[in-house]
């Protein structure tokens, strides 16, 4: 079975812009979790989404957003970029719903973020 | 509120010795404990989880957990380093939330094994 998958591996963006990262979850698994890596604050939650809707939502302002297909692929948006966005963004996956270990999650290698 | 607590930022422990990387957690109701690792420039990879059941949990490549309801501590432990080990360690407890599936990690802790 393939892993969790996030493209691009590595963005440079500049103050201001906008950024969508992507992920694709393993296949059967309809959670996908949000997570920004940084040195000083650490891994952080950011948001899960499960059957398409936004299910939990960490203490991020709302210029992070993000939504999940039909297909349990998902996107994440970070509008108006600030310097402090700078991060690993990594995606997480699991089944979701009920069983023994519906609540694993399964990590991607990240998206490198870095905002000039 | 829940969390996690890594004392130590940094493990050294010689190859074939036993190791141990701590963590205590804080949560309402009954936890939900994970650890995972990460290697440089990688995600994050599951090594093993507790939910109920022995406080002894076995994982992956050799690492076990023991969870200790009293302490609030649930240490990762292996009975004989390898230098491939060395790596960032964390230690995670998932939201108290009902319905919840988002995870909280501690600061991690490097275990670095000297050949």
């Amino acid at each position: 079975k393939a892993g969790v998958t996030q493209t691009p591996r590595y963005l440079i963006k500049t103050r201001g812009q906008q950024v969508t990262l992507s992920c694709s979850p393993i296949s059967g698994h309809r959670s996908v979790s949000w997570y920004q890596q940084t040195p000083g604050q650490g891994l952080q939650f950011l948001f899960e989404y499960f059957s398409e809707t936004q299910r939990n939502k960490g203490n991020f302002p709302g210029r992070f957003s993000g939504r999940q297909f039909s297909n349990s692929r998902s996107e994440m948006n970070v509008s108006t970029l600030e310097l402090g966005d700078s991060a690993l963004y990594l995606c997480a996956s699991s089944l979701g719903g009920s069983g023994e270990n519906w609540n694993i999650q399964y990590f991607g290698a990240g998206t490198r973020l870095s905002v000039l | 509120a829940q969390s996690v607590a890594q004392p130590e930022d940094q493990v050294n422990v010689a190859e074939g010795n036993p190791l141990t990387v701590k963590c205590t957690y804080s949560v309402s109701g009954n936890p939900y404990l994970f650890w995972y690792v990460q290697y440089p420039n990688r995600g994050l990879q599951f090594l093993l989880k507790y939910i109920t059941g022995d406080n002894l949990v076995k994982g992956s490549y050799g690492f076990e957990a023991e969870f200790n309801k009293s302490q609030t501590s649930f240490h990762l432990k292996k009975p004989s380093a390898l230098v491939s080990d060395s790596a960032l360690y964390f230690c995670a407890v998932r939201g108290d939330q009902t319905g919840a599936n988002n995870l909280f990690f501690g600061t991690g802790t490097r275990l670095t094994v000297i050949p």
